[in-house]
């Protein structure tokens, strides 16, 4: 049962445009989500998280949006850049349940020139 | 710096033998992970640890083993090693501040 889901494994988005990767999930109980980054033969690295207490939040080029009702969030990248070119995991936690984030399976972005 | 290192970053074993992906944190975080990432299925948890001799099952723990004697260690043994264990094996901390995990680089363990 997957629980965190990213239904679209691959995105391809030109330089300056505006990237959008989608994550949803079923566990209600959630209550703080992450977005990390993954480049090939690293380590994801964290990129940004938001509360279940707010509905968005900003970071410089990343925004995340979560929609509480629709058990939806959204990383938005603007503009974005080819160095964004890397996979994508959203992941999702429960306060006092163990530290523990259940990931996504993933969504790769494209960034063309 | 202070981090995650892993080793080994490359392994080829056997079908049968034993096999263990060592994690080693500088930074005294309590708890501690092993993730696996498989196509398909992303990152999936193997098992954590939330302090020295204590640990825990997450959602694929079936063919490992893990233990934690020392805060800054967490070694994952794989005691009978088979194909469909065949992966990237990352081990990570986590951050209070900012409820955050922070990961290794990762071990690629392949078992022909």
């Amino acid at each position: 049962d997957q629980q965190v889901k990213q239904n679209s494994p691959s995105l391809s988005v030109q330089e300056g445009r505006i990237s959008i990767l989608n994550c949803d999930y079923t566990n209600s109980m959630f209550d703080y989500f992450l977005w990390y980054k993954k480049y090939p033969a690293e380590g994801p690295t964290f990129l940004i998280s938001i509360s279940s207490i707010k509905d968005k939040n900003e970071d410089g080029r990343f925004t995340v949006f979560l929609n509480k009702s629709a058990k939806h969030l959204s990383l938005h990248i603007v503009p974005s850049q080819p160095g964004d070119s890397a996979v994508y995991f959203c992941a999702a936690g429960i306060t006092g349940g163990g530290n523990k984030l259940t990931f996504g399976t993933g969504t790769q972005l494209k960034v063309e020139l | 710096d202070a981090g995650i290192t892993q080793s080994p970053r490359y392994k080829i074993t056997e079908t049968g033998r034993q096999v263990t992906l060592m994690c080693h944190q500088t930074w005294s975080h309590s708890y501690m992970f092993w993730y696996r990432q498989d196509l398909g299925h992303g990152l999936r948890l193997i098992y954590y640890s939330a302090a020295a001799d204590i640990t825990d099952k997450g959602e694929v723990p079936d063919g490992y083993v893990v233990s934690r004697s020392k805060t800054e260690n967490f070694p994952l043994t794989l005691e009978s090693a088979t194909r469909s264990q065949t992966s990237v094996y990352f081990c990570a901390s986590f951050r209070d501040r900012g409820n955050t995990i922070y990961f290794g680089e990762g071990s690629w363990l392949t078992v022909v």
